[in-house]
């Protein structure tokens, strides 16, 4: 069973610039949530996507975006990139509700 | 905001020693706790979804217990190993909210 896969691996953008994220999730999970990770911070949490239709929403500014495709697929999208948005961000799917999260290994992105 | 603390934040310990984590989280509105195992170079992997009070899960020589009415659960390593060392994340949801993460607590395991 495939794993979530989360592409690009490595990124690196200039301040100002935009750029797109994308997260295929476990075959039958319905669930996709994003996170970015930084130095000496926990996980924070970006969005939830269940079906197409964004169920819970973080604390950050709305340069970042995401959508759902109907095959489950999800893209995340951050415009006029700021140096603090150098991290890695995650993707993890799971059957939703509370069930246990599958993490990608990232997208780390780098801000020059 | 809610809040979701771990600690230690890091630790030491010998190979074959038992140790334990602490994690602290709000006490109402309890819908679940989970516990992941984050390895260096790779992604995080669940270890365990508790959802009731007194909640006990086992796999192999890790264990968590949960007590919802205080907000706090411990994850335990019994004898631990090399492979062990990991940051071990802890997050807590409420019914139809994201998981809130914790920092975690980073263990290295000298042989």
């Amino acid at each position: 069973k495939a794993g979530v896969t989360q592409t690009p691996r490595y990124l690196i953008k200039t301040r100002g610039q935009q750029v797109t994220l994308s997260c295929s999730p476990i075959s039958g999970h319905r669930s996709v949530s994003w996170y970015q990770q930084t130095p000496g911070q926990g996980l924070q949490f970006l969005f939830e996507y269940f079906s197409e239709t964004q169920r819970n929403k973080g604390n950050f500014p709305g340069r970042f975006s995401g959508r759902q495709f109907s095959n489950s697929r999800s893209e995340m999208n951050v415009s006029t990139l700021e140096l603090g948005d150098s991290a890695l961000y995650l993707c993890a799917s799971s059957r939703g509700g509370h069930q246990p999260q599958h993490f990608g290994d990232g997208t780390r992105l780098s801000i020059l | 905001i809610l809040n979701v603390e771990q600690s230690p934040q890091s630790l030491h310990v010998q190979e074959g020693d038992s140790t334990n984590f602490t994690c602290s989280f709000p006490s109402s509105n309890f819908y679940a706790l989970h516990w992941y195992r984050w390895e260096t170079a790779k992604s995080p992997e669940a270890l365990f979804v508790m959802t009731l009070n007194g909640d006990e899960k086992k796999k192999g020589r890790i264990s968590a217990t949960l007590n919802t009415k205080e907000g706090y659960s411990y994850l335990y390593i019994k004898g631990s190993q090399p492979e062990d060392s990991a940051t071990y994340l802890c997050a807590f949801g409420q019914a139809g909210t994201a998981l809130i993460f914790g920092k975690g607590t980073t263990l290295s395991v000298s042989s």
